[in-house]
């Protein structure tokens, strides 16, 4: 039972534009929840967190937009860049339930020139 | 500060044998996580260690186990490996458990496991 679905599963954008990457959870439980970017040969590393009690966090260019009633956030990457290109995954984490974390497919982003 | 080291970077096994992956958490962190990742299912949760102790564990068979010693260096090992056990194995460390930003967890480069 996949409990976060993300999408999509790739995505190109032109040097500039806006990327978008969606993430849906099933658990209510689930009140952390953290996006990765991951470049090849190396580990997943956190971006941007965000908690279902606030609606839109941003950072720099990156920005988080929450759903809470619709169980769906998603990651805005304004400005996208070359250097943006990596596969980025949503995950979702329980407050006191350990340092689990529950990962979406993750989306792998081409940012051409 | 030096960041999570896992080795050996990359294995290649033969189906039926072990293996022993080895996990350096971040000076100071005393919680370690394993991950499985394949391009079939993605990221996912094997178990969690703090102070020595199993605190999470995902939906694996018995074959994958852990532990941790007291000096929060984490290892897992994997018995009678299957051809399905090819996968990343990543390692991350958190200076406790919780969620938030102030346990963050740091993931390692991973080992590359390949079972032949």
């Amino acid at each position: 039972q996949q409990q976060v679905k993300q999408s999509p599963q790739s995505l190109i954008v032109q040097k500039g534009g806006i990327s978008i990457i969606n993430c849906a959870y099933e658990n209510t439980a689930f009140d952390y929840f953290p996006w990765y970017q991951q470049f090849p040969g190396k580990g997943p590393a956190l971006l941007i967190a965000i908690r279902p009690d606030v609606s839109e966090k941003k950072e720099g260019r990156f920005t988080i937009s929450f759903n809470k009633s619709a169980k769906q956030f998603s990651l805005h990457i304004m400005d996208s860049q070359p250097g943006d290109s990596a596969t980025y995954f949503c995950a979702a984490q329980i407050s006191g339930g350990g340092n689990k974390l529950t990962f979406g497919t993750g989306t792998q982003l081409k940012v051409e020139l | 500060k030096a960041g999570v080291t896992q080795t050996p970077r990359y294995l290649i096994k033969t189906r039926g044998q072990q293996v022993t992956l080895s996990c350096s958490p971040i000076s100071g962190h005393r919680s370690v996580s394993w991950y499985q990742q394949t391009p079939g299912q993605g990221l996912q949760f094997l178990f969690e260690y703090f102070s020595e102790t199993q605190r999470n564990k995902g939906n694996f068979p018995g074959r994958f186990s852990g532990r941790q010693f007291s000096n929060s260096r984490s290892e897992m090992n994997v018995s009678t490996l299957e051809l399905g056990d090819s996968a990343l194995y990543l390692c991350a460390s958190s200076l406790g458990e919780g969620a938030g930003e102030s346990y963050e967890q740091y993931f390692g480069p991973g080992t590359r496991l390949t079972v032949t």
